[in-house]
Parts: C-alpha cells; sequence; structure tokens
C-alpha cells in the first residue's frame, strides 16, 4: 500500500537531548513536508523541501534541523535549542512540482514528550 | 500573507444535526486553492475537498457539503445529519500560486464533538 509512515508514534525526550524523527514515503512524491501542532491550534510549516538535498525554513524552523538525501526520506531533527519541543509532529508529501492544485498526503504522525 | 480564520473552535452538536464549519481566508493571490482535512482523534490528517479560486460551484459528497463564495471569501462545510464518526477535528488549508513550494496555511480548526 502506497502511503506515509512516521516513526515513531511516541517518543519522549529528556531536556539537552537531539531527537530524529522519521519520515518514509513510497508515493513517489517529490514534495515533503514538516509541521508541528500544539493543542487547539493549527498546524505550522517547519520545513519543506521539493526536491533531495534541497530544503527550505518554513515558519518556525528554529531548533529544528532536516535532511533530504532520499527522495522517498525526510527526516527531522529536533535539536536542544528547540526551547519548547512538545507536540505532535506531522509530516506530509505532494506530488509533482507543478501542480499546485494536489492536496498533501499526511502521515500518522510523532508525539514527542520533552521530560 | 495569507491567513485563514476557523473562528469556531468547538461546536457540539446530538447525532443526526446539521452542522456547519465556517471557513474564512485572505490572500492577494487571483490564484489559490481552498482544501478542507479532517484529523479525527488519532491524528492523521485526511484529505476531504480541493477547489481552486475559478471554480465557484458548491459541491456535495454524500452528507458533505461545501459552500465556496469568492464575495466573501469563504469556504464552508456542512456535514448533515451528523454521525458519532463525524466528531473530529476539520482544518481549512489555503495555498497561492504566486507560491511554488505549494505551502499550506492552515486555520486553527474546529473541533466537532457529535454525541449519541
Amino acid at each position: 500500500d502506497g502511503g506515509i509512515t512516521q516513526s515513531p508514534k511516541y517518543l519522549f525526550r529528556k531536556e539537552g537531548q537531539n531527537v530524529t524523527l522519521s519520515c518514509e514515503q513510497n508515493l513517489n512524491h517529490d514534495a515533503m513536508y514538516w509541521y508541528r501542532q500544539d493543542p487547539g491550534q493549527g498546524l505550522r510549516l517547519i520545513y519543506y523541501s521539493q526536491i533531495v538535498n534541497d530544503f527550505q525554513k518554513g515558519d518556525i524552523a528554529e531548533g529544528y534541523s532536516v535532511s533530504r538525501e532520499k527522495k522517498e526520506s525526510f527526516p527531522l531533527t529536533v535539536t536542544s535549542a528547540q526551547k519548547n519541543p512538545t507536540a505532535f509532529y506531522l509530516c506530509a508529501s505532494r506530488p509533482g512540482l507543478a501542480d499546485l492544485y494536489n492536496e498533501q498526503f499526511f502521515g500518522p504522525g510523532t508525539r514527542l514528550t520533552v521530560l | 500573507a495569507q491567513k485563514v480564520t476557523q473562528a469556531q473552535t468547538e461546536i457540539s452538536v446530538v447525532e443526526k444535526e446539521d452542522v456547519t464549519l465556517d471557513c474564512v481566508y485572505e490572500t492577494r493571490d487571483t490564484t489559490y486553492y481552498l482544501f478542507w482535512y479532517k484529523q479525527p482523534p488519532s491524528g492523521e490528517l485526511v484529505f476531504l475537498i480541493r477547489r481552486n479560486s475559478f471554480d465557484e460551484q458548491n459541491e456535495i459528497s454524500g452528507r458533505y457539503s461545501w459552500n465556496f463564495q469568492k464575495s466573501t471569501s469563504s469556504f464552508n462545510f456542512t456535514i448533515t445529519a451528523s454521525q458519532v464518526v463525524d466528531s473530529a477535528v476539520y482544518f481549512c488549508a489555503l495555498s497561492g500560486a504566486t507560491d511554488s513550494w505549494g505551502k499550506l496555511q492552515f486555520g486553527a480548526g474546529t473541533q466537532v464533538v457529535v454525541t449519541p
């Protein structure tokens, strides 16, 4: 089945530690996105990528880093510099670079809790 | 700058009642795209519908219907004869054509609670 997988589903981290969230898609999509969701709020864009080895900062990139070494993978690292990392993280992908009418497909999310 | 406003934080209804979710947007783009997503308790966002700015036709899909009005910059969503399975958070989102990256601007979401 085609789709987006995110792992782990739940993640606990001690303050001061870096942690990496996995996002893999087998939809052959070019574009991938990372969002953060806080309780009662909408999704805010962290990073996005249109092609391998290229990515752009979103609205709240501080304290986060990404890589795009393979088309199907877009891992997100939450660094110790992120002051309030406890949140729900969603990865998404979208087919094609030209057709903006395509919707984004979302993974099941990772809930990160800093202890 | 683009903005999406979902003024209703939470709506509670009894099963079989109709519920309408409001979405008002702001954009300077003449070509843009609007989306609705559903987020059930599991957390994954499920795509419901998309509409481009040149297509003002209303749409009905089963118990769901959408009313797009450019004159009022609104793209409202109605669930007819609600069911418990409709309980979820619903997001309206906007993407402008001048943004070649296809980024979405989300509203804050509306929590729909349907009780038996």
